[in-house]
């Protein structure tokens, strides 16, 4: 149980375009979900914390306007990463606390963004 | 300081060794304490999770805490090649994630168990 995917896994665009990440709780519904991003030899940084039908909150230092973020059912929240440029070429994770237990957190394969 | 500080390692061990992990801490508000494990290009897998001090055990892990030395470990007893990954620990301060109480990790250890 408690698993939770992610699509794509690996996705290369251009610099100037969008990609859209989803993340979806598969077996447990997911009242908040996080979006992490992952730096080489580096910590999982949280980005945001999403709440599902609720505007997500962004952490300190992160672009709301680049960085959209939609939870839009108890099962599914994406992260559109707006006019990319090589930058945020990095490994961006989701996760997901099923009701009622917050403390839990599953994360998802992650989604290796390459912008050339 | 970081509030969370891990050695990287990496951290070589043959089969069948007790491997110890620690991460220690600053924030003396944490109360939650997880150990996730991260195999190459994959998401971070729950392996266990302590509330406040104490020891937790499941199957060949065990978790103790220490909030008076802000100090958490991870025991692998018996370690097997399938162990060889990066494990994180993570804290938070309170019983809800994200922006009010989001979890903070270490780094990671990377362990590398040789058959």
């Amino acid at each position: 149980g408690a698993v939770v995917s992610q699509h794509p896994s690996w996705v290369i665009c251009k610099s100037g375009t969008s990609v859209k990440i989803e993340c979806r709780s598969l077996d447990f519904q997911a009242t908040t979900m996080f979006w992490y991003r992952q730096f080489p030899k580096q910590s999982l940084m949280l980005m945001a914390t999403s709440n599902e039908g609720s505007k997500a909150t962004y952490e300190q230092g992160v672009e709301k306007d680049k960085f959209l973020i939609n939870h839009a059912s108890l099962t599914l929240s994406t992260l559109t990463v707006t006019s990319a440029h090589p930058e945020d070429s990095s490994f961006y994770i989701c996760s997901a606390s099923p009701a009622g237990k917050p403390y839990e957190q599953y994360f998802g394969p992650g989604t290796r963004l390459t912008v050339t | 300081q970081k509030e969370v500080e891990q050695d990287p390692g990496p951290l070589s061990v043959p089969e069948g060794a007790i491997v110890s992990l620690n991460c220690t801490y600053s924030n003396s508000a944490f109360q939650y304490f997880m150990w996730y494990r991260q195999y190459s290009r994959k998401g971070p897998e729950l392996l266990m999770y302590t509330y406040s001090s104490g020891n937790k055990e499941d199957g060949r892990f065990t978790a103790q805490v220490d909030k008076s030395s802000k100090y958490i470990s991870l025991f692998i007893r018996d370690s097997q090649p399938s162990d060889s990954a990066t494990y994180l620990c993570a804290m938070s301060v309170s019983y809800y994630g994200g922006s009010q109480g989001n979890l903070i990790f270490g780094k990671g250890t990377k362990l590398s168990v040789k058959p």
